[in-house]
């Protein structure tokens, strides 16, 4: 079963202009990670943020936690046309000894529009 | 530092057969996890293996069963095949332990008719 919930689940803008994402799961996590995928190719890691940390920056992303809300977003600034893609939370936990377990949202299929 | 491999990236089976997927793990990493992605949809955990043994197991059953080898490559082998496991297959590794994000390899289009 799904754990979260992406919000939007599609969102279409220009080049230039920022786009978030957002995130809500239902259990407690280990950590939250985003990734991103191609035309139903393979996820790419795109950034980890542990459950006690609130925001995390990598390059034009920008990802913040709000645990007592269990709820995340994702922010692309300055978007490009190759950012189109799915993207997916996935929230972390550990099943029994040192089993993980990933469970992915729906995901939000980003248009960047040139 | 090569990433993870996916074989065969397309397969088309018949209902009732049987189909096995390889997956290469990306050097250094011992833990290797397999997901079902239906059109659409986000990956479904299947299961994940640890040092040759199956630690973990999602809501899949039996009839899908899984290796991992002394190299941490691994396979998943599915049995009577049905029209509903038509999906992508995708692996996972990751170095072990916890906070460590996954690489993911481009997957394995499964098309059961």
């Amino acid at each position: 079963s799904q754990q979260g919930e992406e919000d939007p689940q599609a969102l279409s803008i220009q080049e230039g202009e920022n786009a978030t994402m957002n995130c809500s799961y239902k259990t407690s996590i280990n950590n939250l990670q985003w990734y991103r995928q191609n035309s139903g190719r393979g996820l790419v890691h795109l950034i980890l943020i542990r459950s006690n940390e609130r925001e995390k920056h990598s390059g034009r992303l920008r990802v913040t936690l709000d645990t007592s809300k269990k709820s995340s977003s994702l922010l692309i600034t300055a978007s490009r046309a190759a950012d189109t893609a799915s993207y997916f939370c996935a929230t972390d936990a550990l099943l029994s000894g040192s089993a993980r377990q990933l469970t992915f949202g729906s995901g939000t299929q980003l248009t960047v529009l040139p | 530092e090569t990433g993870v491999t996916q074989s065969p990236t397309h397969l088309i089976k018949t209902r009732g057969q049987q189909v096995t997927l390889r997956c290469s793990s990306q050097s250094g990493h011992n833990t290797v996890s397999w997901y079902q992605q239906a059109l659409g949809q986000g990956p479904q955990f299947i299961f994940q293996y640890y040092r040759e043994e199956e630690n973990g197991r999602g809501n899949f059953p039996p009839r899908f069963s899984g290796l991992q080898f002394p190299n941490y490559s691994s396979e998943l082998n599915v049995n009577a095949l049905e029209l509903d496991d038509s999906a992508l297959y995708l692996c996972a590794s990751s170095p072990g332990g916890a906070n460590y994000g996954y690489t993911f390899g481009s997957g394995t289009r499964l098309t059961v008719v």
